[in-house]
């Protein structure tokens, strides 16, 4: 069964530092997606995508984050100057269709701890 | 009003029970929902899609109350491996991002 994919699992980094977050998506799916989830809190929407730009943010999305698709298979999240906030689960998700319709299917997430 | 509301929970259940919990939604134009379930420290995974008046898909059913604007997730014999949150997600009209709640917990007990 097609999944999503991520890298790294764990990413530990200095505040300040910049990383960029990986994930494959699902093949054939046209939509993507990050979200985050700050330990013991709710899962939290951050930026959508679709035909090569952003489609939508959230308030956490400031110009700290950014977000590409630098070939037909990655879609990446790069946060440039890391605060101890960011610290989290940052999941990636992808779906086949827009609208009320779409699944979202979730990679497995790479843990962020900044220091 | 929140966009949906459940039960937090910690619902704790003896394996083998059935067990049920409600979501309800405020967006009366939502026309589709899922039911995700999250494991601790782990990705949302789709359980359940629901478009109609409800979905089975073996031990899982979920039902869809338009006119009073809740879905329910029943669960029967449950299993040990069925301990998750649970997550109620409705889909309206800005269907680009899903807005999770902090769903229901499930604690299933041998």
């Amino acid at each position: 069964e097609p999944e999503v994919t991520q890298t790294p699992s764990h990413q530990v980094t200095q505040m300040g530092q910049e990383v960029i977050l990986r994930c494959v998506p699902i093949s054939n799916h046209l939509y993507f997606y990050w979200y985050r989830q700050i330990l013991g809190q709710k899962v939290e929407f951050l930026v959508s995508f679709y035909n090569n730009e952003i489609s939508e943010k959230s308030e956490i999305f400031d110009d700290q984050f950014s977000v590409e698709r630098p070939d037909g298979s990655n879609f990446t999240l790069k946060i440039r100057s890391t605060k101890l906030e960011d610290s989290a689960m940052y999941f990636c998700a992808s779906s086949g269709r827009g609208g009320d319709y779409n699944e979202q299917f979730f990679g497995p997430g790479t843990r962020l701890t900044v220091l | 009003r929140k966009e949906v509301e459940q039960d937090p929970g910690p619902f704790n259940v003896p394996e083998g029970a059935t067990v049920a919990f409600n979501c309800t939604y405020s967006n009366s134009a939502s026309q589709s929902f899922f039911w995700y379930r999250q494991d601790c420290r782990k990705e949302p995974k789709l359980l359940m899609s629901v478009y109609s008046s409800g979905n089975e898909d073996g031990r899982f059913t979920a039902q869809l109350n338009r006119a009073s604007q809740y879905i329910s997730l029943l669960i029967r014999d449950s299993k040990l491996s069925d301990s998750a949150t649970y997550l109620c997600v409705p889909r309206g009209s800005s269907a680009s991002k899903i807005i999770f709640g902090s769903g229901t917990r499930l604690s299933i007990r041998p």
